[in-house]
């Protein structure tokens, strides 16, 4: 079985400091990796993702994501949070082993925070 | 390209009731997802379809759910009856491939 686990609820940080939102995750096989953003009443907003290469995905909004397969985490960054960047986070995964296992599985999800 | 839409946005009901919701995916894309999002459980699969085909349905939550998918542009949910537990946001998404999966706006139930 796979799972994802975003062990912070909520994350805060100042409007200009760098932001990190942190993810783990366990598959059988390789990971397919994901994050999510969700704003108020809307639904998720695709950011990145990791498929395979450099270990470094870059996406939209100036995030990025850090793929460590020894510490079996992927974890959000942005070098200058905006207040704007405000929202509710999502890690996904995926098993690329098929079988049916098709579907992303979700973390609960980090609340963003950014103070001006 | 108009996204994933789904309809209604917001649905309310009484217990009971025959609720159904409604996705229509991006066009071309060959694989639909229904996810539930609660403030207790999270986000989580239901069932999905690829190529029109129910793939995995394990995680609809009892008899009282069905999907079906007849065509490429269009798929429905529906619970019947409905129960106040199942007062969920229900999500959409499609997805080309193995790519990511784009979601809709989602619709908000009220079981009353």
């Amino acid at each position: 079985a796979q799972s994802v686990a975003q062990p912070e609820d909520q994350v805060n940080v100042a409007e200009g400091n760098p932001l990190t939102v942190k993810c783990t995750y366990s598959v059988s096989g390789n990971p397919y990796l994901f994050w999510y953003v969700q704003y108020p009443n809307r639904g998720l907003q695709f950011l990145l993702k990791y498929i395979t290469g450099d270990n470094l995905v870059k996406g939209s909004y100036g995030f990025e994501a850090e793929f460590n397969k020894s510490q079996t985490s992927f974890h959000l960054k942005k070098p200058s949070a905006l207040v704007s960047d405000s929202a509710l986070y999502f890690c996904a995964v995926r098993d690329d082993s098929g079988g049916g296992a098709d579907g992303l599985t979700f973390g609960k999800g980090t609340h963003l925070i950014i103070q001006p | 390209d108009a996204g994933v839409i789904q309809s209604p946005r917001h649905e309310v009901t009484e217990m009971g009731q025959e609720v159904t919701l409604r996705c229509k995916p991006i066009s071309g894309h060959n694989s639909l997802f229904w996810y539930r999002q609660t403030m207790m459980r999270g986000l989580e699969l239901l069932i999905y379809f690829n190529n029109n085909v129910p793939i995995d349905d394990s995680g609809m939550p009892e008899d009282r759910f069905s999907a079906k998918m007849p065509n490429a542009s269009f798929s429905t949910l529906k619970i019947q009856p409905s129960e106040p537990r199942d007062s969920a946001v229900y999500f959409c998404a499609s997805r080309y491939g193995q790519h990511e999966q784009y979601f809709g706006p989602g619709t908000r139930l009220t079981v009353t």
